[in-house]
């Protein structure tokens, strides 16, 4: 079974980047219904998809943080990243990475992180 | 402001049913197939339910989902203190183009 492990900065200052890694171990990162992908989860927004990527580089992000948002994959390091940039308050929140499967009839991530609590404030 | 609504909180006595419900719209539930994710404060979601009425391997027969329309719901039977935490619904949203969680119902276990 996959597990993940994200990693990076716990505490960020206002109008500033906000950088994540993710890193995968105990199987392949090359599975065409897998996609990697980032969600985050605060009091105020519950949880919140911010965007995913396929082995092909392929990115999605969510409308509200796409201007703001760049996921990666480096599949030779068996991670992929997360960037936030301009973060502020409201950024605020748990992150998690996870694998979803993506199929005709059904999309759901099967396997999360343990997360990890990231705070904006200067 | 979650896609997919939920009631805040549900209960119910050891060892009987308690159903969670989830309602949505023509943009996700409706043409979409809704997850179940379970959650114990101060750990990651774990998926109970996918493709409506699918369980991963692993997951008890206790936890049962269907769908009607613009709305889920998620069955749990014979309910045992391990139970207790959030659940959350999911599914994907045309409007957005990507997945959408529910607000979240709090179960606790009298």
């Amino acid at each position: 079974q996959l597990q993940l492990q994200e990693s990076g900065s716990r505490l960020v200052k206002p109008s500033q980047t906000l950088s994540l890694t993710c890193g995968v171990s105990g199987g392949s990162m090359i599975r065409t219904s897998t996609s990697w992908n980032w969600i985050r989860q605060s009091p105020e927004k519950g949880l919140e998809w911010i965007g995913s990527v396929h082995h092909s580089g392929i990115t999605h992000h969510a409308p509200s943080l796409k201007d703001r948002v760049a996921i990666s994959l480096d599949q030779s390091k068996r991670q992929f990243s997360l960037t936030l940039k301009s973060v502020s308050a409201a950024d605020t929140a748990v992150y998690f990475c996870a694998s979803a499967l993506n199929y005709d009839d059904y999309y759901y991530f099967d396997n999360w992180g343990h997360g990890l609590l990231v705070t904006v404030s200067s | 402001q979650s896609f997919l609504t939920q009631p805040p909180s549900a209960s119910g006595a050891s060892g009987q049913t308690v159903t969670i419900f989830c309602s949505g719209s023509s943009s996700n539930i409706e043409f979409n197939t809704v997850n179940w994710y379970h959650q114990v404060p101060g750990t990651a979601p774990k998926v109970l339910i996918f493709a409506d009425s699918r369980r991963p391997s692993g997951v008890p027969d206790r936890f049962s989902g269907s769908k009607s329309g613009t709305s889920a719901s998620l069955a749990i039977s014979g309910l045992q203190s391990d139970d207790e935490g959030d659940y959350y619904c999911g599914s994907w949203d045309a409007t957005l183009n990507g997945p959408v969680f529910g607000s979240g119902t709090k179960v606790t276990v009298l």
